[in-house]
């Protein structure tokens, strides 16, 4: 079984508006949760972690999301988007072993003016 | 600066043509990874090494194979590419598991013919 789903491949926001970029997790997973971006031909790199304590989590560039245990979800919220905003962003979690690291499928997020 | 450099960024190939992908890091990490990335699948890993001269599978180690001779640097080596393994490969590093936040190389596009 998948430990993280990311529900819509493709969001189209405008500039200003919410962006809300969902993900869920198994309950298998151990509770460490991450969101990557991938900017146009370049590697990922970490947008914001969730480890233990604080439910919402802060990350770079104004972006958050909010630690969810009844839900099992980890959504990625940013109050408004900016043309910059436009990536591939993937949601991420470890094996129970912390071993290996699976990634949803990925969200394409488009910013249109 | 701290990264993870791969070679070639680029690579064209036909089948059967044996090719290694260099990874290295300048960072000290104890764990590095391989992943593919395919359209729709978001990234899948290949080879993970906890540390020198220790190597496990990921999830689709099918025809690669690696190594860990040294801290620094994780070949991932195509003994007989096939078309099936055309696809975008990242090498990744983190301080010592994948609950670390994981660092990224720019990627290699990789086409078999």
């Amino acid at each position: 079984a998948q430990s993280v789903t990311q529900l819509g491949s493709h969001v189209s926001v405008s500039e200003g508006a919410l962006v809300l970029l969902r993900c869920n997790y198994s309950s298998s997973v151990p509770p460490y949760l991450f969101w990557y971006v991938q900017y146009p031909n370049q590697g990922l790199q970490l947008l914001l972690k969730y480890t233990t304590g604080a439910t919402l989590v802060k990350g770079i560039n104004g972006f958050e999301a909010e630690f969810k245990k009844s839900e099992t979800s980890f959504h990625l919220t940013k109050p408004s988007a900016h043309m910059s905003d436009a990536a591939e962003y993937f949601c991420a979690a470890p094996t129970g072993s912390a071993r290996q690291l699976t990634f949803g499928s990925g969200t394409q997020l488009t910013v249109l003016p | 600066e701290a990264q993870v450099t791969q070679n070639p960024r680029y690579l064209i190939t036909v089948t059967g043509k044996k090719l290694t992908v260099t990874c290295s890091q300048n960072m000290n990490h104890e764990y590095m990874s391989w992943y593919r990335q395919d359209p729709g699948l978001g990234l899948r890993q290949i080879y993970y090494s906890m540390n020198v001269e220790v190597t496990d599978k990921g999830d689709v180690p099918e025809g690669y194979k690696v190594s860990r001779k040294e801290k620094r640097n994780f070949p991932l080596i195509l003994e007989s590419p096939s078309p099936n393994q055309t696809s975008l490969y990242f090498c990744a590093s983190s301080l010592s598991t994948s609950l670390n936040e994981q660092y990224f190389g720019p990627g290699t596009r990789l086409t078999v013919t």
